[in-house]
């Protein structure tokens, strides 16, 4: 099965600054997306950013961007000029067509913006 | 345009009874798939439902089932509850059933089993 790994459970950043949020993946398939996920205390899950495996040019939203190292497998999710709305439980998944088109999902990175 | 909204928002039930959990997708869209959240296990898919048809199936016992209704409405039931039961019943819906199709989130439904 396919799996998506977070090592950093939790991460703090200053208003202002820039923080990296890590993800890993593992998969035998070529034809997949990425995604990143935020799920602010509310509950609701909002979609911040996703990036198909096709695609080498890395995506961005505004002030998210994802550096995609497909050889290696990583997904890192770079948040520039922080925000305290950016506070969030922050979720790596990842999505196939050969696999039922189902989501995994990484165990997610806590994110606190310090004021 | 209304988001997918779930009902009820809170649940506690005692072991042993069964529970339906209801969402209603964004209209338009005929495509629901239903979450498990967890502290200890994270996010797990439970199934997708498009046009009425279970198109997917995640990997949970039989006493978790689902429905989709011709209004692309969907039902999650769960029979005979056990504590460990307890979580946040996520529901997502799409346009369609591919990664290309965003899905929208509801803001679950979080079931308390005591």
């Amino acid at each position: 099965a396919q799996t998506v790994t977070q090592s950093q459970p939790e991460m703090s950043v200053q208003e202002a600054e820039t923080v990296t949020l890590s993800c890993t993946y593992d998969t035998s398939e070529s034809d997949y997306y990425l995604f990143w996920y935020k799920q602010p205390p509310s509950r609701q899950m909002i979609l911040v950013i996703r990036q198909e495996a096709y695609k080498q040019q890395n995506a961005t939203e505004n002030r998210f961007s994802v550096n995609f190292q497909k050889a290696a497998k990583s997904f890192s999710l770079k948040i520039s000029d922080s925000q305290l709305g950016d506070a969030a439980m922050y979720f790596c998944a990842y999505r196939s067509p050969n696999t039922g088109n189902q989501f995994y999902f990484g165990t997610g990175t806590s994110l606190t913006v310090i004021p | 345009k209304a988001g997918v909204t779930q009902t009820p928002r809170y649940l506690i039930k005692t072991r042993g009874q069964q529970v339906t959990l209801s969402c209603s997708p964004i209209s338009g869209h005929r495509s629901v798939s239903w979450y498990q959240q967890t502290p200890g296990q994270g996010l797990q898919f439970l199934f997708e439902y498009f046009s009425e048809t279970q198109r997917n199936k995640g990997n949970f016992p039989g006493r978790f089932s689902g429905r989709q209704f011709s209004n692309s409405r969907s039902e999650m039931n769960v029979s005979t509850l056990e504590l460990g039961d307890s979580a946040l019943y996520l529901c997502a819906s799409s346009l369609g059933t591919g990664p290309i199709h965003e899905q929208f989130f509801g803001p679950g439904t979080r079931l308390t089993v005591l």
